[in-house]
């Protein structure tokens, strides 16, 4: 059975700080990882994919993988009390010739103003 | 406004009985899914399709069943048989299954409670 793994928070943080959500995923073969952002009540909305090793910026959020350690992280910077949601991990793997998407509990983010 | 539309926003189901939940998509995406999120939860994989007519079981598929007759619609029937439906339903789509970086695209979703 394929899992990722997530804190699930509340991770409490005060306006403008760094945000850090983290990852970590126990298929080897994975090979694509997403974050999504849920607000409550709503579907996910995607907000970052990641391919291979290193960062990824996209304006104030930036994502960090490392295949080796089987971990992926979310940064988010400058956090507004509008990134208060529900971050979730996924992990894609190809099982019998289909692609199909692992997702984390997620992890509760709440910015303070 | 090309997009994924799931019907109906709130279902009530009785106890023995069978409902099914909508799912429509114009993006001309091959793939599509279905997932159910509890509270608290990861989204958890019902069944896909890659193509027409063709489907697979997910990681919790039991009590469920699915047909996809058309490219476009995917709907995803809740059996007696399934005895917690209480759930937060997800219709999802991609481009096609074939490729792990393809990313979703998900409904707005149908909130089913028993009564």
């Amino acid at each position: 059975q394929k899992e990722v793994e997530q804190n699930s928070g509340p991770l409490s943080v005060p306006e403008g700080a760094i945000a850090s959500l983290n990852c970590t995923y126990s298929d080897r073969g994975s090979q694509s990882f997403f974050w999504y952002r849920q607000y409550s009540g709503k579907s996910p909305e995607l907000i970052m994919s990641i391919y291979s090793n290193g960062d990824k910026e996209d304006g104030r959020f930036t994502a960090q993988l490392n295949k080796a350690s089987q971990y992926v992280s979310l940064l988010i910077r400058d956090s507004q009390p509008s990134d208060s949601a529900t971050y979730l991990c996924a992990v894609a793997s190809l099982n019998s010739g289909y692609s199909t998407l692992t997702f984390g509990k997620g992890t509760m983010l709440l910015v303070s103003p | 406004d090309g997009g994924i539309t799931q019907s109906p926003k709130y279902l009530f189901r009785k106890e023995g009985q069978n409902v099914t939940l909508s799912c429509e998509q114009n993006l001309n995406h091959d793939a599509m899914y279905w997932y159910r999120q509890d509270p608290g939860q990861g989204l958890r994989l019902i069944y896909y399709s890659q193509i027409v007519n063709d489907f697979q079981k997910g990681d919790i598929a039991e009590g469920y069943s699915v047909s996809r007759e058309k490219k476009e619609s995917f709907p995803l029937t809740v059996t007696s048989a399934q005895k917690n439906p209480t759930a937060f339903y997800l219709c999802a789509s991609s481009i096609e299954a074939a490729r792990t970086n393809e990313k979703l695209f998900f409904g707005s979703g149908t909130q089913l409670s028993v009564l």
